[in-house]
């Protein structure tokens, strides 16, 4: 089944512990994106990445990096994480020249 | 910077009921306006959108509007039933220009409950 998938679906991590999660669609898609979701505040936009090789910042960047090494992975890095990127984070993605978004399952984390 | 204001954070209705939810967004050059329900535990999907060219968009019980002007944007839900119950969140979307791609920014979200 065509779509994005994520993982882990969730996790708890210690504080100053360094995660990736993983983000894999199959869809052919050029743009990719993380945002992270909070009660209250929605989705906000991480990072973003319009083709391969390529990344931008979005709203909330600080504490985290991405990586476009191919079309369909777009893992997302906590180098060392704290408690306030405790969240569900969302990976989406969009084709070439359409602003349609598609998300993953999402993967909860919880940092200690 | 650019953002996008919705209200209500909550709502509740009889089933059979409308309900409303509004926006606002703040970039002028935005073009595309999306609509998602996120179900509890679940991803958001898309439910409806519309584009800067259109005032309205219907599809069975859902229809958005459009006013530009004011840059305001509305979801409607007709005969609600206990399934609408769940999180919605506008967006507004906007071309990046000079780097490709798109920009797209979501309101806080609605969580509505419609009562049996």
């Amino acid at each position: 089944i065509a779509g994005i998938t994520q993982a882990p679906t969730s996790q708890i991590l210690a504080a100053g512990r360094r995660m990736t999660l993983r983000c894999t669609q199959d869809m052919r898609h050029n743009a990719m994106y993380w945002y992270r979701q909070d009660l209250g505040l929605g989705l906000r936009l991480i990072h973003y990445s319009n083709t391969a090789g390529t990344t931008g910042k979005g709203e909330v960047p600080d504490g985290y990096s991405v990586s476009r090494a191919n079309t369909d992975d777009f893992p997302l890095t906590l180098a060392s994480a704290v408690p306030s990127q405790t969240s569900v984070y969302f990976c989406a993605s969009s084709p070439s020249g359409a602003n349609v978004l598609t998300f993953g399952a999402g993967s909860r984390l919880t940092v200690l | 910077g650019e953002n996008v204001e919705q209200h209500p954070s909550t709502l509740s209705v009889q089933e059979g009921d409308s309900a409303v939810i509004k926006c606002t967004y703040s970039d002028s050059a935005s073009n595309y306006f999306p609509w998602y329900k996120q179900e509890l535990g679940k991803r958001p999907q898309l439910i409806i959108d519309i584009r800067s060219n259109v005032g309205e968009k219907k599809d069975q019980r859902i229809a958005v509007t459009l006013n530009k002007t004011a840059k305001h944007f509305s979801l409607h839900i007709t005969e609600t039933q206990p399934e609408d119950s769940a999180v919605y969140f506008c967006a507004a979307s906007t071309p990046r220009y000079g780097g490709g791609g798109f920009k797209t920014i979501f309101g806080a979200g609605t969580r509505l409950f419609v009562k049996a």
